[in-house]
């Protein structure tokens, strides 16, 4: 069974880019949709975007443009980078496979 | 957008007895790729069901999901204790992806 594991910093300062990268194993990378969605303290989720096998990436329109979804095969990782982020953007952050199987989530908090 | 209302917002049912959770959507899920995800609190969601009404692998028979259209719901036919927990219905029929606020269902 495919499994997914988040990894980055856990605190990133307003205005600069968060960056985390889910490793795949139990299966390739190179196949369907790979999203990631985020979940603030306490709150429900919400849904960032995805990676399809092509190279075609769609995002949530609420996240502005702020938000890029990459993919290197020859590790089996997934990438997410969202741009300018402020205290609105903490949140845990899950990366979600094809199979709609969840990573264990990695908390990013958002301060100075 | 899709928007997903789950109802009730809380459920308060005691073990063993049966829970049926709702989910309606703004407009018509045309594939019915509607999920439902449960959530222990410190715990990542676990996918339960997909396509409306097929469970994941490992998912107990108690759970089951149905519907089609915009009225989707979960039923758990008899609570065990562990099944207290948040519940999360989520489309991924059309983008942008969404998820319904959640049903708090706890131990009455």
């Amino acid at each position: 069974q495919v499994q997914l594991q988040e990894s980055g910093p856990g605190l990133v300062k307003p205005s600069e880019t968060l960056s985390l990268t889910c490793t795949v194993s139990g299966g390739s990378i190179g196949n369907h949709y790979w999203s990631w969605i985020r979940q603030p303290p306490g709150k429900g989720l919400e849904w960032i975007g995805y990676f399809f096998d092509s190279g075609r990436t769609d995002y949530n329109p609420s996240l502005k443009s702020r938000a890029a979804i990459s993919a290197d095969t020859s590790k089996n990782q997934l990438s997410l980078k969202l741009h300018f982020v402020t205290a609105a953007d903490t949140a845990i952050y899950y990366c979600i496979s094809p199979s709609l199987t969840w990573g264990q989530g990695m908390l990013v908090t958002v301060s100075s | 957008e899709i928007v997903l209302t789950q109802s009730p917002g809380t459920l308060s049912l005691s073990p063993g007895e049966r829970a049926t959770l709702s989910c309606r959507a703004s407009q018509s899920l045309s594939r019915s790729y509607l999920a439902w995800h449960q959530q222990k609190p410190g715990q990542a969601p676990r996918l339960l069901i997909y396509g409306a009404s097929s469970r994941a692998p490992g998912i107990p028979d108690t759970f089951s999901g149905s519907g089609s259209g915009t009225d989707f719901t979960l039923t758990i036919s008899r609570l065990e204790p562990e099944d207290f927990a948040v519940y999360y219905c989520h489309q991924y029929d059309s983008l942008p992806i969404t998820f319904g606020q959640g049903t708090r269902l706890e131990i009455k």
